[in-house]
Formats: structure tokens, sequence, C-alpha cells
């Protein structure tokens, strides 16, 4: 079955530059979440989309933005990169069904800013 | 305020011997979803299981099985006969009305089992 699949894996970064992290839902599925895991952290919940608009906004900071496409597709854009910023960042999906409200997560971005 | 608790930091266990995981959450909402996901050294969040607020049974798949008590706000998770490939670390966490839009995580139960 397809899974959620991010690209790039890993990412290598300089502070004050820009990275951007892609996130293909699984087939059909119309809803995106993004979250970021620190290094022994758990994964914290920073936005969300549904059919293309926002849905929902967690801790995600000023210099993050994110967009959903017409494909579902979504991209994370992060800019001024903090050494703060390195985690593993995950994308999941969903569909509107009231039955699961399951999220399926994707392999996750690992970021290193340097 | 942290809405799920995971207590145990990191549990480390000899192959073989049961463990439980304890999780305990907080919400005054009626209509809630609960859910465990492993993470294993690769760093993938693997779906374990899900159980919304009004589904008390509790189950047993496999070696792993669940204990749902609304009275205690827990929401524990057994691994019978652990082996070394169990070597994760464990979450826990909740998804909340009346979006059903983000998840609560715990902070996570590192589980070591040893050969």
């Amino acid at each position: 079955a397809a899974g959620v699949i991010q690209s790039p894996r890993h990412l290598i970064k300089e502070k004050r530059e820009t990275a951007t992290l892609k996130c293909y839902p699984i087939p059909r599925h119309d809803t995106v979440y993004w979250y970021q895991q620190g290094p022994g952290q758990d994964p914290q919940f920073l936005i969300s989309f549904y059919e293309k608009m926002q849905s929902d906004k967690g801790s995600i900071p000023d210099r993050f933005s994110a967009q959903q496409f017409s494909d579902y597709h979504s991209e994370l854009n992060m800019s001024s990169l903090e050494l703060g910023d390195s985690a593993l960042y995950f994308c999941a999906s969903s569909a509107v069904d009231l039955a699961s409200y399951e999220q399926y997560f994707g392999p996750g971005t690992r970021l290193t800013v340097t | 305020a942290q809405k799920v608790t995971q207590a145990q930091t990191e549990i480390s266990v000899v192959e073989k011997e049961d463990v439980t995981l304890d999780c305990v959450y907080e919400t005054r909402d009626t209509t809630y979803y609960l859910f465990w996901y492993k993470q294993p050294p690769s760093g993938e969040l693997v779906f374990l299981i899900r159980r919304n607020s009004f589904d008390e049974q509790n189950e047993i798949s496999g070696r792993y099985s669940w204990n749902f008590q609304k009275s205690t706000s827990s929401f524990n998770f057994t691994i019978t006969a652990s082996q070394v490939v169990d070597s994760a670390v464990y979450f826990c966490a909740l998804l909340r009305s009346p979006n059903f839009n983000k998840f609560y995580f715990g902070s996570g139960t590192k589980l070591n089992v040893k050969p």
C-alpha cells in the first residue's frame, strides 16, 4: 500500500539559510499535518491543511510557512534557519473519515542546521 | 498543561519478559481518541492502536494488549514475551474534539529489550 512520502529524507543547512520540505500524502487523503520532533522530545504539532486550506495551527514559528497544493501535496518552507530548528520533521496524512481519525506518518525529514 | 503523561522515561527488560507502558491522559471532552505509536531507532512513527472514548473494550493482538480505563484516564500498553526488536520509543497520543486535528503526544517511553 502506498504510504506518505517525504523528501528529502536528510537535509543539512547552515544558519540563516532557507529549507523546503515536501510531503506527498497517501492517495485520496485530503488532510496533511506537519510535526516537529526535536532530539529526545515528542513530536509537536506545527500546522495542518484540509482541502488546501489551513485547518489548524500549532507552535509554528513565523519564519515557517506551509501550503497544500491542488494535488494535495504540501510544502513546509523554513527561512532564516536557526540551530534550534534541527529536528525530525514528520508529515502525516488522513482522510476525512469519522470512523478512524487515523493519521499516517511519513518517514520524516531529518534537518540539521550547522 | 500536559495532556498526555508517560511517567516512565525509560524501561529496560530482558527478552521474554512482559512489560507494561503507562499512559495517563487529561481531557474534559466526552469524545476523543487515544493512540499508541512506536518509534524504532530508524525514526519513523509506526501506528499500533487507536481507541475511541466510547470503546473501553480491551484487546489482545498477538503479543500486544491494551488496557483502557476511563475511570482513571489511563490507556496502558503491554507487550508479552518481549523481543529485542521491540526496542523503541513508544508514544501515547490523544486526539481531542472538536476538530480531532492534532495529536497531543506524551513524552515517550524508551523501551530497551536486552537479549
